[in-house]
């Protein structure tokens, strides 16, 4: 069967660094996409990794070792806007999303 | 630019009844989503539509049918609701169809749904 592994959430404090992992066991594999969302609204896009490495955007990085069907999410100087649950989903064989349950993140003053 | 749009924003039904849910994107992507997002799983997928004309299933498509007679619109219909298809439901689109690329997917504002 096809699985993503998140941790269901986690904790941290407002300026400091998180990173959020992920693991995966998929039918194939056309990338993988980190996603957030809000509370109450749609997931919104982040980052997407095909190739093994770190992508970094401003504050949040993502990285990803196919090997091994791990990625991580890196957010630096968190921000309490950034309190969230932040969503991986992998591409399959099919080009169909696969995704994860989320770890929502609360971050405190 | 509204991006994707779908309404109701919220809706209770009472079982057995029929419900469509509507979805309509302005950006002319070629394939659309339905996702169903209950508390603890992720987003799975309903069904799926490649291009305008053509639909496909996905994870867990019983009880639910859509239609994309155009490119802008793709609803899903509820025929005779049950209190297990009570979740948070979105749309989705991407420039790419299935197999052609790996386009990133963009949500609707979901759609809550309650059947009693």
């Amino acid at each position: 069967g096809q699985n993503i592994d998140q941790p269901t959430e986690m904790t941290a404090t407002e300026g400091a660094i998180v990173q959020i992992n992920c693991t995966y066991q998929t039918s194939g594999f056309n990338g993988l996409f980190w996603y957030q969302q809000h509370a109450g609204e749609a997931p919104t896009f982040l980052s997407y990794n095909v190739l093994d490495g770190l992508e970094e955007k401003g504050r949040f990085s993502s990285f990803l070792s196919r090997s091994k069907g791990y990625s991580y999410l890196l957010l630096k100087e968190l921000q309490m806007k950034d309190s969230a649950s932040y969503l991986c989903a992998v591409m399959d064989s099919n080009y169909q999303l696969i995704w994860g349950a989320g770890t929502k993140l609360i971050i405190k003053p | 630019i509204a991006g994707i749009t779908q309404a109701p924003t919220s809706q209770i039904l009472a079982a057995g009844r029929r419900m469509t849910l509507r979805c309509t994107q302005d950006m002319r992507h070629n394939a659309m989503y339905w996702y169903r997002q209950d508390l603890g799983l992720g987003l799975r997928l309903i069904h799926y539509s490649n291009t305008a004309g053509t639909t496909g299933k996905g994870e867990v498509p019983d009880g639910y049918s859509v239609s994309r007679a155009n490119t802008d619109d793709f609803p899903l219909t509820l025929a005779s609701a049950v209190p297990s298809q009570t979740s948070v439901y979105f749309c989705a689109s991407s420039d790419s169809a299935s197999g052609v690329g790996t386009d990133t997917q963009y949500f609707g504002p979901g759609t809550r749904l309650t059947v009693l």
